[in-house]
This record gives C-alpha cells, structure tokens and sequence, in this order.
C-alpha cells in the first residue's frame, strides 16, 4: 500500500532563511509524487508534480523538489522564504493503477519569523 | 478558467440530521473526488467519481455517499451526522484522474454540535 511520511510537524524559519521539508514514501512502482500548500481556511494548491525524467521539479512560488528513488524521499526546498509562505505543506503520493486517490502525508506545518 | 466551486462554504448541524454538500469542477473535468480534512485524521479519501460512476471509495461508513451528474457536478451526502463528521469536506477535479493531479476547492467547513 502506498504512504507518506513527513517527520516534521511544525517548522519555524526566519524570513529571507532557506526552507527545507522532508517527505518519504512508500509505493510499488515508479511514484507520481506532489506537494501541495494550504493556507488557513483555503483548499489546496498544487506546487509541484514529479511524474519521470528530470529528479529535480521546478514549482509555483519559488518552490523545487528533489525525487531520490534511493532514499524513496521527494524533498521540498525554498533557497529564500517569504512571510507569505507560512502554511501548511502536504506531500502526496499516487495513484496506484485503478484506485484513482493520493495518499497525502500529516502535513509540516511552516511558520515564518521576521 | 473558474476553478472548483464548493458549496455552502460553512454549515453547523446537529446530530442526527443530514448535510448535502456540492461541488462544481473544473469545466472539461470529468473526475471528481472527495476528501476529508480533520485535525486528528489528517486528509482521508472519501470517493472518487468519473463520468457518473463511482471508480473508488475510501474506507468509510455507508452514512457517507455520493453522486456525479452528467455535467460532472458531484455532491456528497452524509446521514445520521455524528460528533465526528464535523471536519473540512475538499473536493478536487481532474482532467487526468490516471495522474493524480488534483484541483481543489475551498472546501465546505462542517460542524456537528
């Protein structure tokens, strides 16, 4: 069965400071991975997608992220935050053939210190 | 391109009753799933629709249930509310379910008192 995890729960960082959220998975083949923000009370916005070639995706917002088959990990980082980047991060993963969902991780909640 | 339009944004019930809740996707998009989003249980899978057949459903109780139009409007349908169901409903569309690359709404906040 596919899974994420996202070991941190809740990162501080101080503005203009770099970013980096981590994301495992576990899947059976060659995953498409996500990550999505949302900001309070507001759905999800799709950052980024990993589907094959590249390792390295570019995203919305000044957003990368790095797929290491080796680590099974799909890092998420941000060389400068901003103040508006203070949401909550969800990594996801999926689908697997016929079951049409993502699987998303407990979220790393990111708040931004001026 | 209008995004994914959910309606009521907000709603407060009480045990007992029942709580329809819509979702218009992105037009051209034939998918339709539903999550729900709650503190404790993080994002959970409810169902996932396309062209008016349910394709996937979560790991829910029968109070929960759902249907997609022909137009690709979808709503979702919980009975007997409980205490528990009070969470954020996120509905997302596709145009390539096979991907899974979601859009999603502003979700339709429900509380059970």
């Amino acid at each position: 069965a596919q899974s994420v995890t996202q070991p941190d729960i809740h990162i501080t960082v101080s503005e203009g400071a770099s970013l980096e959220l981590r994301c495992n998975y576990s899947y059976g083949a060659t995953p498409y991975l996500f990550w999505y923000v949302q900001s309070p009370g507001q759905g999800l916005q799709l950052l980024l997608k990993y589907f094959s070639g590249d390792t390295l995706v570019q995203g919305i917002k000044g957003f990368e992220a790095e797929f290491k088959r080796s680590q099974s990990s799909f890092n998420l980082r941000k060389p400068s935050v901003h103040w508006s980047d203070a949401a909550e991060y969800f990594c996801a993963v999926g689908p697997q053939e016929g079951d049409y969902k993502l699987s998303f991780g407990a979220g790393t909640t990111v708040t931004v210190r001026a | 391109k209008a995004g994914v339009t959910q309606t009521p944004r907000y709603l407060i019930k009480t045990r007992g009753q029942q709580v329809t809740l819509s979702c218009s996707p992105i037009s051209g998009h034939r998918s339709v799933s539903w999550y729900q989003q709650t503190p404790g249980q993080g994002l959970q899978f409810l169902f996932e629709y396309f062209s008016e057949t349910q394709r996937n459903k979560g790991n829910f109780p029968g109070r929960f249930s759902g249907r997609q139009f022909s137009n690709s409007r979808s709503e979702m349908n919980v009975s007997t509310l409980e205490l528990g169901d009070s969470a954020l409903y996120l509905c997302a569309s596709s145009g390539t379910a096979h991907t899974g690359e979601l859009f999603f709404g502003e979700g339709s906040r429900l509380t059970v008192l």
